[in-house]
């Protein structure tokens, strides 16, 4: 049974904005990644926290920043929205080298308008 | 050109069927990872391998380090397992691919 959980579930914004997602990760897990999954596609990863700093990055342009708390609950933001940012935005948590263990919320689904 | 590639991108199967879907990757990975996404959003993993073959229950994953590719097979397919199956990966630089995933229908 997944125990993150994230928040909002549904945003709408509309282009130039800025948006923060949060994520509280499954009890005991240190790391947390986020992902982007357009309609149609799959995820396509963001970045990864472990230990309050970036651990990993993918594609994503600066205006895509995180934060990872000392309670392993993490924040995605954008900045700067752009039509193309409307997406189901997930996260995942997992112990750090354990990727097998990885849990993913529900996601926050996004429309930028 | 996608760095993970899935066959086919939709599937339909009558219940009880033997199902195969096939992941493709072109560098090189610490792991592979196949997930279950059901409508609405939510993503279950189903196993992780960096080599060989793993079971669990009517699920079957099997990889092939050489050949670049991975295979998950359904015997006895049910309807409840109609979802979009997702392969994904972790290269060695510690960045996680996905494909775009395998629709699957199973009617009754």
């Amino acid at each position: 049974e997944t125990g993150v959980t994230q928040s909002p579930t549904h945003l709408i914004k509309t282009r130039g904005q800025q948006v923060t997602l949060r994520c509280s990760s499954q009890s005991g897990h240190n790391t947390v990644s986020w992902y982007q999954q357009a309609l149609g596609q799959g995820p396509q990863f963001i970045f990864q926290y472990y230990r309050e700093e970036e651990n990993g990055r993918g594609n994503f342009p600066p205006r895509f920043s995180g934060l990872q708390f000392p309670n392993y609950s993490s924040e995605l933001n954008v900045n700067a929205l752009e039509l193309d940012d409307s997406a189901l935005y997930l996260c995942a948590s997992s112990f750090w080298g354990q990727w097998e263990t990885q849990y993913f919320g529900p996601g926050t689904r996004l429309l930028v308008l | 050109k996608n760095e993970v590639e899935q066959s086919p991108q939709n599937l339909t199967a009558q219940e009880g069927e033997f199902i195969t879907i096939n992941c493709s990757y072109s560098v090189g990975i610490s792991a592979l990872h196949w997930l279950q996404q059901h409508p609405g959003g939510g993503i279950v993993s189903l196993f992780m391998l960096s080599s060989g073959k793993k079971k669990h229950g009517r699920l079957i994953a099997t990889i092939n380090i050489q050949e670049k590719h991975s295979s998950l097979h359904i015997t006895a397919s049910h309807p409840r397992d109609s979802a979009v199956y997702i392969c994904a990966i972790k290269n060695t630089g510690n960045q996680f691919y996905f494909g775009t995933g395998t629709s699957l229908t199973v009617i009754p």
